[in-house]
């Protein structure tokens, strides 16, 4: 079975400062692995995502995560956050077969301004 | 419009009535999904269906049901409905990615 372990909870920063949110991942087999967001009161929307080739991976509003196979590890990244980065970030990592995505508890982001 | 649509957004009901969140998508994905959102806990899938007429369990089915008779809708019922079962609901189907809709906030009363 396939889990995913986001390790921050709740991560506080201030405007421009980097962010690192981390995620590993459970499975023995080719994985696909996702970064959602979920802006307050809304629902989840893609970042990005990595199926294959280039393990650095581009997203959506300066958002980067780089897949480390060797580590398990999916960790999505910003070098300058802004105050409407304010959401919950979702890490998920899907099998190539079933079509499901099994989700992480997900990691609030407050940023202050 | 293409897309995923939820219906009710907003559901206040009482303990053990029957309710039925609806889901409709308009791009013929196979896969869809229900899943639940509560503090702490991330999002749990409930139900998933990978055709008409194919469902399967997810992590936490107890005291649902689901139906899929044509593939763009996946209705979810709540047969009797419980406290515990006070949740923001959100439906997903599947493309290249998992596309959600906007959610249904069930308050169980």
């Amino acid at each position: 079975a396939q889990s995913v372990s986001q390790h921050n909870h709740h991560v506080i920063l201030s405007e421009a400062a980097s962010l690192e949110l981390g995620c590993n991942y459970s499975y023995g087999g080719t994985v696909n692995l996702f970064w959602y967001v979920q802006y307050p009161g809304q629902h989840l929307q893609l970042l990005l995502k990595y199926f294959s080739g280039d393990p650095l991976v581009k997203g959506i509003k300066g958002f980067e995560a780089e897949f480390i196979k060797s580590k398990f590890s999916f960790n999505l990244r910003k070098p300058s956050v802004q105050w409407s980065d304010t959401a919950e970030y979702f890490c998920a990592v899907g099998n190539t077969n079933a079509g499901k995505s099994t989700f992480g508890d997900g990691t609030t982001l407050t940023v202050k301004p | 419009d293409a897309g995923i649509t939820q219906s009710p957004r907003y559901k206040i009901t009482e303990t053990g009535r029957q309710v039925t969140l609806m889901c409709h998508q308009t791009w013929s994905h196979s896969y869809m999904f229900w899943y639940r959102q509560d503090l702490g806990h991330g999002l749990r899938l409930i139900y998933y269906s990978a055709a008409a007429d194919i469902t399967d369990k997810g992590e936490v089915p107890d005291g649902y049901v689901v139906s899929r008779s044509k593939t763009e809708n996946f209705p979810l019922t709540l047969e009797s409905a419980t406290r515990s079962q006070t949740s923001v609901y959100f439906c997903a189907s599947r493309g290249d990615t998992q596309y959600f809709g906007p959610g249904t906030r069930l308050t169980v009363l």
